[in-house]
């Protein structure tokens, strides 16, 4: 069964809106968790690394003030898009490992955003 | 960012027949990962390999671990419709955890 939830799984709205998507470790802890995007067709590209108690790491290119992470508990981490635009509609994953050295990432159904 | 070099891009095959696909690196990696995305959803993980040269199998599926650990291979035998779907290698190594992803390999299969 799933590892990782996601929610929520899919969101439409007008443009200019904040939309807060959360990502929730089922059954085991997750100090960290990752937040990929994904274009039609493309590969997943990561936006940043979730830290629980601690601020993300962005990865170069992607806007800190537009894409507000919060990893508050050791089973949540959300990403907010903020004052979103139609070119911020994709589809966005997350993952967590379990804890230990080398232990893959599992990763939620995703959310497909649509803006308006 | 960075991706890995997979190949072939795309594929369309027979019910029945083997696929093979593979990934390259110009880095080392200390753990290859094989995913399967299904559309609208996130991607599900078919094998961990975490020694170089290491074999794995899990049911159908068989992939290594490149000796080199710059690459990867996952085999396919005797595929099934619900086989289709995009396939993508992940290399884990370096600072936090982070997944390198492959460009993706598309599956089709055919009656």
């Amino acid at each position: 069964g799933a590892v990782v939830s996601q929610h929520p799984s899919w969101v439409i709205c007008k443009s200019g809106t904040s939309v807060k998507i959360e990502c929730r470790s089922l059954d085991f802890q997750a100090t960290t968790m990752f937040w990929y995007r994904q274009f039609p067709k493309q590969s997943l590209m990561l936006m940043a690394t979730s830290n629980e108690g601690s601020k993300a790491t962005y990865e170069q290119g992607v806007e800190k003030d537009k894409f507000l992470i919060n990893h508050a508990s050791l089973t949540l981490s959300t990403l907010t898009v903020t004052s979103a635009h139609p070119e911020d509609s994709s589809f966005y994953i997350c993952s967590a490992p379990r804890t230990g050295t080398n232990q893959p990432q599992h990763f939620g159904d995703g959310t497909r955003l649509s803006i308006l | 960012g960075q991706q890995l070099n997979q190949s072939p891009q795309s594929m369309f095959i027979q019910e029945g027949e083997d696929v093979s696909m593979n990934c390259t690196s110009s880095s080392i990696f200390n753990t290859w990962l094989w995913y399967k995305q299904d559309p609208g959803e996130g991607p599900v993980l078919l094998i961990a390999l975490y020694k170089a040269g290491e074999l794995t199998s899990n049911g159908r599926l068989t992939a290594q671990f490149g000796i080199t650990r710059k690459d990867s291979f996952l085999n396919i035998s005797a595929s099934i419709p619900s086989d289709v779907g995009i396939y993508f290698c992940a290399g884990l190594g370096g600072t936090a955890s982070k997944l390198t992803f492959g460009t993706g390999t598309r599956l089709q299969v055919t009656l």
